[in-house]
This record gives structure tokens, C-alpha cells and sequence, in this order.
């Protein structure tokens, strides 16, 4: 399996502010993935970050509002734009994908951190 | 686009008890069905997955049957224990191109002692 962090864990906000999340994984992997978990609510995708490319919004999901970066294949950053409360969530970083490079086998799995709890006041 | 049912949202059992959990898809041509439980605070952790060549899978307490003429998928808890309440999802995805987990929306397990 993978491991993966975020930072930062969680944050509070003001209105019209933005923040930058950041993801790291202990390996290269192939895809990545963020996701917005609304409170108590099911997992949204919200864009596949690719390496070396724009990333792939999900409908809804616009890059002006959550641009995305992905220098390389263990990191990621996704940030969110001008603040607004219903912008309070749990983003989630994900991972998966078979592994770029013959020998180091990963499995085809998702596994997800702890996610980054933002509150927007 | 895919879509997932998940039912119940709510299951409360006694410890000891077997907890059941079940989902339906609609696109016949997912063929990976993983399950994650996600405690209070804590991201999604997967706990089992299963492929369309089988039918069970099982892992110490921990099962998952699938269906795939019926399109359903279910986890099953046996000797439910305290420290097993927690969310769990369960997600589908085909596994061939672009393709990503589509999430069913939760169910909440309180496993009382």
C-alpha cells in the first residue's frame, strides 16, 4: 500500500481567502486524485491530477476555482479559491494506479489520506 | 454515467452480531468493487475489494459476496466488535481507460457492546 500525508490537517479560513493542500506519497504512482467530502456526506470526485498536464475536472468542477499541480508522480497540491463557507469540506488526496516502472508493482487500488478539514468563516 | 446505491444508511447491531451491507450498480460494465471504512476523523481506509472473475471474497471477520447478474455487491461483518462502527462506502469502477470509483453514500455502523 501507499502512504500518503497531507498538510495541512486542517485549517479555518476567512471568506475570499485561498489555500493551498498539499499531498505527498511514499511512492511514484501513476494517478492521483482529489476528492471533496462535504459533512456527512459520500466522497465527490473533484479532478484526476495528471503528471506533466492540466488536470481532468469532473463536471461541477471548474480549474479557476480549484487549480491543481503535479510537478512530479509523488506530489500534489490543490488549491482552493476565493473562499466562500460552502467551501467548508474535507478534501481528500487519493492514489492508485499501476506503477510507471517495471519491477516496482502497485497495486491498481485507491487508497486515500487523512484528508485536510477546512472551515471557511 | 455510473450510478450506486447503498442501503442501509444506518445499521446499529450488538456486539458479537453479524452486520450486513449492501450495494447495486448500474453499469454492467464495472468489474472492481472495493469497500472503505472511514472512522470519525480519519480518511477512507480500504478494507476488502473483489473483481468480477469472483464471486466471495473473505478476510478473517470480513466478507464480500457479488452478484453480477443481479448487479449487487455486499460486505458482511461476522462477530461485529465495538472498534467496527465506523462509515462504510462502498464504490465501483470499471478497470480498463479512464475510468474512476464511483462512491455509494455510506452507511453508518454503531456497534454497541
Amino acid at each position: 500500500s501507499a502512504v500518503i500525508s497531507q498538510k495541512p490537517s486542517r485549517d479555518i479560513c476567512q471568506r475570499g481567502t485561498s489555500l493551498t493542500i498539499q499531498c505527498q506519497v511514499d511512492s511514484q504512482v501513476t494517478m492521483m486524485f482529489w476528492y471533496r467530502q462535504q459533512p456527512g456526506q459520500s466522497l465527490t470526485l473533484i479532478a484526476t491530477a495528471n503528471q506533466g498536464s492540466e488536470a481532468t475536472y469532473e463536471s461541477g468542477f471548474v480549474i479557476d476555482k480549484f487549480p491543481i499541480s503535479r510537478p512530479n508522480l509523488t506530489f500534489s497540491t490543490l488549491t482552493v479559491s476565493n473562499m466562500s463557507p460552502e467551501d467548508s469540506s474535507i478534501y481528500l488526496c487519493s492514489v492508485g494506479g499501476r506503477s510507471p516502472f517495471p519491477g516496482l508493482a502497485l497495486s491498481d487500488t485507491q487508497y486515500f489520506g487523512p484528508g485536510t478539514r477546512l472551515t471557511v468563516l | 454515467g455510473e450510478n450506486v446505491e447503498q442501503h442501509p444508511s444506518t445499521l446499529s447491531v450488538q456486539e458479537g452480531d453479524s452486520a450486513v451491507i449492501k450495494c447495486t450498480y448500474s453499469d454492467s460494465a464495472s468489474n472492481y468493487f472495493p469497500w472503505y471504512k472511514q472512522e470519525l476523523g480519519k480518511g477512507p481506509q480500504l478494507i476488502i475489494d473483489i473483481r468480477s472473475n469472483v464471486g466471495e471474497k473473505k478476510d478473517q471477520r470480513i466478507a464480500v459476496t457479488l452478484n453480477k447478474t443481479a448487479k449487487h455487491f455486499s460486505l458482511h461483518i461476522t462477530e461485529t466488535q465495538p472498534e467496527d462502527s465506523a462509515v462504510y462506502f462502498c464504490a465501483s469502477r470499471r478497470d480498463s481507460g479512464y475510468s474512476t470509483l464511483t462512491f455509494g453514500k455510506g452507511t453508518m455502523l454503531l456497534v454497541s457492546p
